[in-house]
């Protein structure tokens, strides 16, 4: 299976801040790349597939960028609703596997 | 809009069986792919399974291949999965969720609410 490792594991900032988080594949998976929030109690959403689409209706502070084995995942300015954990998934395998996840503090 | 409501769940002795069921409503359920995602605690997301469109081809993970079976019925826009031999690595919160694809699993776009399967004597 394809391993994707997410840094940082956890991350606290203000509102208003940018939050990065990056995704790393264990082999080159093109653009196969999603990015979920999850927020405590509830289900996974899908905020971008693609590597870089933002699905309908995601605000535009979300964006994705990256390709290979080396992503990326942006907040531009951090708001109280954004207080989930993050997580990328590939999708270049038949074996769809997810990042452990980042949780996002304020 | 899309929804997906799940039944099922519960408690099971090791060795067990149980079977898990998702109702879809809000999109032409035979065009798409269905795929199962668990979640514990320790190990974050973990795919399960994913049924093609038609149900002609399923996939599974390594960890429950043989003892997992995911089926489809179109007339009814269901999807299950029936657990057998059930283990204690097996608990966890267990998702039904539509993809956006028609042969392999992809881009996951609606989940269900999620149901607890745990396994413990």
């Amino acid at each position: 299976d394809i391993q994707m490792t997410q840094s940082p594991s956890s991350v606290s900032a203000s509102v208003g801040d940018r939050v990065t988080i990056t995704c790393q594949a264990s082999q080159a998976i093109s653009n196969y790349l999603n990015w979920y929030q999850q927020k405590q109690g509830e289900a996974p959403k899908l905020l971008i597939y693609g590597a870089s689409d933002l699905d309908t209706g995601v605000p535009s502070r979300f964006s994705g960028s990256g390709s290979g084995t080396d992503f990326t995942f942006t907040i531009s300015s951090l708001q109280a609703a954004d207080v989930a954990t993050y997580y990328c998934q590939q999708y270049h395998d038949v074996s769809l596997t997810f990042g452990g996840g980042t949780k996002v503090e304020i | 809009q899309v929804q997906v409501v799940q039944s099922g769940g519960g408690v099971v002795q090791p060795g067990g069986s149980l079977r898990l069921s998702c109702a879809t409503s809000g999109f032409t359920f035979s065009d798409y792919g269905m795929n199962w995602v668990r979640q514990t605690p320790g190990e974050g997301l973990q795919w399960v399974a994913f049924i093609q469109y038609d149900g002609n081809e399923k996939y599974y993970a390594e960890s429950v291949k043989g003892r997992f079976t995911v089926s489809r019925d179109d007339s009814k826009k269901t999807v299950s999965l029936q657990m057998d031999s059930l283990r204690p690595e097996d608990t966890a919160i267990y998702y039904c969720a539509k993809d956006r694809a028609r042969l392999f699993g992809s881009i996951i776009d609606s989940w269900g609410q999620g149901t607890l399967v745990t396994v413990s004597s």
